[in-house]
């Protein structure tokens, strides 16, 4: 099954802007593979912030929006609040699998 | 609202078995698909399982194909995952999700609270 990859943490300061990035093995994310991303706090079940590359469920806060950027899937917070500091997720669809990414850790600092 | 309520984890030896359910609540549970996610201590997700609103398709982790087995009865809104010839590497905590269309293959809505599994000698 295809790996799929993220950084492993960044930081950002209060006010500020953030791109976290999605990227597979098999070659460029494309909307074709559905790309979600979740929160997840310490202690708390993962949480769906975006769907389907843009869509952003009834709950998202509007500073965080879906994109694709360079063959990737992308995350932007922008105007960072310190509730946002959390482990991010992001999962691709293939043809029989779904797979999560390695996941960044978010430090609002 | 929406709910998910796993049950049936607890501690195993290795290589024995262990069955996960997960009751549904609060939407048209054959509307939809469901998965199976784990997550070890201070790991990431990683996809365990999922199966189509009907039951027609099932996917399954290479890591756990061959030992795992995930059905539904939608008549009883319930999912189970029967998981065989357990291992250390198998100790996570496993959520059960819903999909957020009707489809195998594509990302999931709601979580449930996630039930423990932890396989040791």
């Amino acid at each position: 099954q295809a790996v799929v990859t993220q950084e492993s943490s960044l930081t950002v300061s209060p006010g500020g802007t953030i791109t976290l990035t999605c990227g597979s093995s098999t070659g460029a994310v494309t909307t074709g593979h559905y790309p979600f991303w979740f929160q997840q706090k310490p202690g708390q079940v993962p949480k769906i912030l975006i769907y389907d590359t843009t869509n952003k469920q009834s709950w998202t806060p509007a500073r965080f929006s879906g994109s694709l950027l360079g063959g990737k899937a992308a995350l932007t917070l922008s105007g960072a609040q310190p509730e946002d500091e959390a482990d991010y997720f992001c999962l691709l669809s293939y043809g029989g699998s779904v797979v999560f990414g390695t996941g960044t850790k978010v430090t609002v600092l | 609202e929406v709910e998910l309520v796993e049950s049936g984890g607890g501690w195993v030896q290795p290589g024995r078995s262990l069955r996960l359910s997960c009751v549904a609540s609060g939407f048209t549970f054959d509307d939809y698909a469901m998965h199976w996610v784990r997550q070890a201590p201070g790991k990431g997700l990683e996809w365990v399982s999922s199966i189509r609103w009907d039951g027609g398709d099932i996917g399954y982790a290479d890591s756990v194909r061959g030992r795992f087995t995930l059905s539904r009865d939608n008549g009883k809104n319930s999912l189970s995952l029967q998981m065989n010839s357990l291992r250390a590497e198998d100790s996570a905590l496993y959520y059960c999700a819903k999909g957020r269309s009707s489809g195998t293959y594509y990302g999931m809505d709601v979580w449930g609270q996630g039930t423990t599994v932890t396989v040791s000698s």
